[in-house]
Order: C-alpha cells, then sequence, then structure tokens
C-alpha cells in the first residue's frame, strides 16, 4: 500500500521569505509520480509541481521546487520569496499505476 | 479545450435521502475518472476511480456507489445518506500519468 506523510499540519512564514514543506512518502513499485497542489479557502485543487520516479534533476516551476530525495523518499516542497497570495493548504500526493493518494495537507499562513 | 464539470457546488440534504453527484468531461476521451472526498480540514481520500465504461474500483467500503455510464461522465450515488457522508467532494481526471485536473467541487451537508 502506497502512504504519503506530511508532518507539518500549519506554518507561519514572513512575507518575502522562503519556506519548505516536508512530505515523505512510501511505496514498493518502482514506477511513481509526485505531486504538490494547491488549496485556497475556495476548494480548488490548484497542480503546482510534479517529479517523476526516474527523473534526475529536482523539478522547478517558477517559484516552487521540489526537493527529491529518492533514498530517503522525502519530496519537500520550497517555495521562495513567499506572497500573501500563497496563504492555502497544501498538499503532497504521488501516483502508483494510475491512483493518486494524498497526504493530510499543511496549512500555510503568509504574515506581512 | 478540455475541461472538467462538477455539479452542483453546494448541496444540503436531510438524513436518509438519496444523492447522485455528476461530473462530465470534455475535450477528451477514455480519461481516467477518479472521485475524492475530503472531510473539513484534512486530507482527500480516494473513493473511487475508473479506468473505461462501466468499470469501477472502490477504495474504501462506505454508503457510497460509483457509476460509469458514458466514456465521459462519472456519477458518486448514495440510496440512504448518513451524517458521515458530509463533506468536499472532488471529481478529478487523469490527463497524462503527470497531469490531473480536478473539479470545481460539490460541499455535500447532511442534516
Amino acid at each position: 500500500a502506497q502512504k504519503i506523510t506530511q508532518t507539518q499540519p500549519g506554518m507561519f512564514v514572513q512575507e518575502k521569505e522562503a519556506v519548505t514543506l516536508d512530505c515523505t512518502y512510501d511505496t514498493s513499485d518502482p514506477s511513481y509520480g509526485l505531486f504538490w497542489y494547491k488549496q485556497p479557502s475556495s476548494g480548488e485543487m490548484i497542480f503546482l509541481i510534479y517529479q517523476g520516479s526516474y527523473d534526475q534533476q529536482n523539478a522547478t516551476e517558477g517559484r516552487y521546487s521540489l526537493n527529491f530525495q529518492k533514498a530517503r523518499k522525502s519530496a519537500n516542497l520550497v517555495i521562495s520569496a513567499s506572497q500573501l497570495g500563497d496563504s492555502a493548504m497544501y498538499f503532497c500526493a504521488m501516483r502508483v499505476n494510475y491512483k493518486l493518494s494524498f497526504g493530510a495537507g499543511t496549512t500555510v499562513t503568509v504574515r506581512a | 479545450s478540455q475541461t472538467i464539470h462538477q455539479w452542483p457546488a453546494t448541496l444540503v440534504q436531510p438524513v436518509g435521502s438519496p444523492l447522485s453527484l455528476e461530473c462530465t468531461v470534455e475535450g477528451t476521451s477514455n480519461p481516467n475518472l477518479y472521485w475524492y472526498r475530503q472531510a473539513a480540514g484534512r486530507g482527500l481520500q480516494l473513493l473511487f476511480y475508473s479506468v473505461g465504461i462501466g468499470q469501477i474500483s472502490s477504495e474504501v467500503p462506505q454508503n457510497l456507489s460509483a457509476s460509469r455510464p458514458q466514456d465521459r461522465q462519472f456519477i458518486l450515488s448514495s440510496k440512504k445518506l448518513l451524517l458521515s457522508d458530509s463533506g468536499f467532494y472532488l471529481c478529478a481526471w487523469m490527463k497524462r500519468l503527470y497531469g490531473y485536473t480536478f473539479g470545481s467541487g460539490t460541499r455535500l451537508t447532511v442534516v
């Protein structure tokens, strides 16, 4: 069975600073994908970044980067230069065999 | 363009009443489709997924069922709602192995 763990229920970050959201995963399947989604209070799920298990380099998308450490089974999200609009819930997710499973999420609050 | 539609946006239903939530996808064929439920302040729980017409995989035993009567239509149903069925229901489709798109969700309150 696949498991995704996000140990930080909530985090506060100062505007313009960077923040790292932790995610660890567990699967015995060698082929998998790792995702991060943002969910604002409206409830929509916004795709942020993707990392494939065979990708050699860490994924980056604008201010988002994924710190992929395969041996440690971790896929932390780094948000650089935080903005007030980054305040939301963030979910780590893993795809194995077409099934996408989610962690419990981390609530990020950006302070001015 | 490829879009996903989910309705209604909000729903208040009495305990014991039936439920039908519909999700449709446009602009693609034979998509993988998914139903998730999210309790308040919690993560997303995968309820059902389908890789083709008439094919349904259930992840969690519960009071709900799903059907896929057409290629781009995915329906979530219940014959008798329970209080514990309250939550935020999200439909999603898989564009490719690294792309999932979610609908706007239905907030269901069972009273």
